[in-house]
């Protein structure tokens, strides 16, 4: 049981390049999310997606990119990094089918530097 | 306006004694969801518990508990007899809405330093 799980674990890359970080979930759940956490802000929700070919924007969606034409894969990708992108990102799915909790379960995180 | 509060940055326990992290949140939505999760060194989020904001009583799961005051939104997090490995950052999380979308909301978090 794979459940959910990033690639790369870390990265980095200099400013103005373009990185995509990948999101697989095995459990089949409609609910995707990116998350990013930086000390003193908690995690903070960029995009989310309630099923394939459905986005939608989060509390930081500027200079990231989603998609989703599976519902296993959930690609961040930053269009032109910047310094400000350096972050710990996770990615998180969760389904209704384990109402009220749908809690989400949480990938293990990409370490990104931007340099 | 900030949703989740923790105004513990750090607390500090002994081992096998309670101790409680605090977590208020602010919402207009009648039902709503609050949950915790453990983040060790090694960085994974790990799901802890969860209050529903119709729940009668408050929500227990071995060792955590917790302490529901929907008066005073807070939802604090009770961990008794601590343990070593209870070490962690610590995240209060509140999800509006009973059903359907799930966004979180995540506080800043408390860092958690379980002494021998």
């Amino acid at each position: 049981d794979a459940g959910i799980t990033q690639s790369p674990r870390y990265k980095i890359t200099e400013t103005g390049r373009q990185v995509t970080l990948m999101c697989h979930q095995t459990w089949s759940h409609s609910y995707m999310f990116w998350y990013r956490q930086d000390l003193g802000h908690g995690l903070r929700l960029i995009y989310y997606s309630a099923a394939a070919d459905i986005t939608d924007k989060g509390e930081v969606p500027d200079g990231y990119v989603v998609s989703r034409s599976k519902t296993e894969n959930f690609p961040l990708t930053l269009e032109s990094a910047t310094r400000s992108q350096t972050s710990v990102y996770f990615c998180a799915s969760s389904d209704t089918g384990r109402a009220p909790y749908n809690e989400q379960f949480f990938g293990p995180g990409t370490r990104l530097t931007v340099l | 306006a900030q949703k989740i509060t923790q105004t513990q940055p750090g607390m500090f326990v002994q081992e096998k004694e309670a101790v409680t992290l605090d977590c208020t949140y602010d919402t207009s939505d009648p039902s709503y969801g609050l949950f915790w999760y453990k983040q060790p060194s090694s960085g994974e989020m790990i799901f802890l518990i969860y209050q529903g904001s119709y729940d009668q009583q408050n929500a227990t799961e071995g060792r955590y508990s917790l302490n529901f005051q929907k008066a005073r939104k807070s939802a604090n997090l009770v961990i008794s007899a601590s343990q070593l490995g209870d070490s962690a950052m610590y995240f209060c999380a509140m999800r509006e809405g009973y059903t359907g979308f799930q966004k979180l909301v995540f506080g800043t978090g408390t860092r958690l330093l379980v002494s021998p």
